[in-house]
């Protein structure tokens, strides 16, 4: 079955630094989709951005990139330039045929 | 606009006391599912529907109902509400045949007591 990791339960950054949020993956499948979603306080899911697996470029949206290792099965979030808005619980997430395969999610703080 | 709407927002209950939350959505999505949230969990699976008629069982379906009489509509049922199903419940729609991301409603912060 597959399985996704994030090992960090809470991080912070400086506003305007960079910071990095980590994900691991487990799954026997070649073709699949990775997710980060951002829920602030108002507690939406948002999508942040998405990878597809097949795809050897990262995906970048503006402020926010991610460092898609295939064969180590690792999905991490990079956030430039850090604002506060940023602020928020992010979850890493796998989607095969049947459903969306959430991490645990890691709360990210900003501070100014 | 598109979007998955989910009702009510917030909702307190006693144990026992049959409930149901409510998820429509208004982009003819075939796949519609339902998750909860707890702290340190993150999103598991309740049940998901691949279309009218069709639904199956998510990771944790233990205490809940679903039904999917009509396309849009994917209410979620509890029959005999107890405390440990006190949670954030999220609704999600998505095509068929597609690994994109979801659709989400905006949440159901249910409180049983």
């Amino acid at each position: 079955a597959q399985t996704v990791t994030q090992s960090q339960p809470e991080m912070s950054v400086q506003e305007a630094e960079t910071v990095t949020l980590s994900c691991t993956y487990d799954t026997s499948e070649s073709d699949y989709y990775l997710f980060w979603y951002k829920q602030p306080p108002s507690r939406q899911m948002i999508l942040v951005i998405r990878q597809e697996a097949y795809k050897q470029q990262n995906a970048t949206e503006n402020r926010f990139s991610v460092n898609f290792q295939k064969a180590a099965k690792s999905f991490s979030l990079k956030i430039s330039d850090s604002q506060l808005g940023d602020a928020a619980m992010y979850f890493c997430a796998y989607r095969n045929t049947d459903k969306l395969i959430f991490g645990t999610g890691t709360r990210l703080q900003v501070f100014p | 606009e598109a979007q998955v709407t989910q009702n009510p927002r917030y909702l307190i209950t006693v144990t026992g006391k049959k409930l149901t939350v409510t998820c429509s959505q208004n982009m003819n999505h075939e796949y519609m599912s339902w998750y909860r949230q707890d702290p340190g969990l993150g999103l598991r699976q309740i049940y998901y529907s691949m279309n009218v008629e069709v639904t199956d069982k998510g990771d944790v379906p233990e205490g809940y109902k679903v039904s999917r009489k009509e396309k849009r509509n994917f209410p979620l049922i509890l029959e005999s509400p107890s405390p440990n199903q006190t949670s954030l419940y999220f609704c999600a729609s998505s095509p068929l045949g597609t690994r994109d991301g979801y659709t989400f409603g905006s949440g159901t912060r249910l409180t049983v007591v």
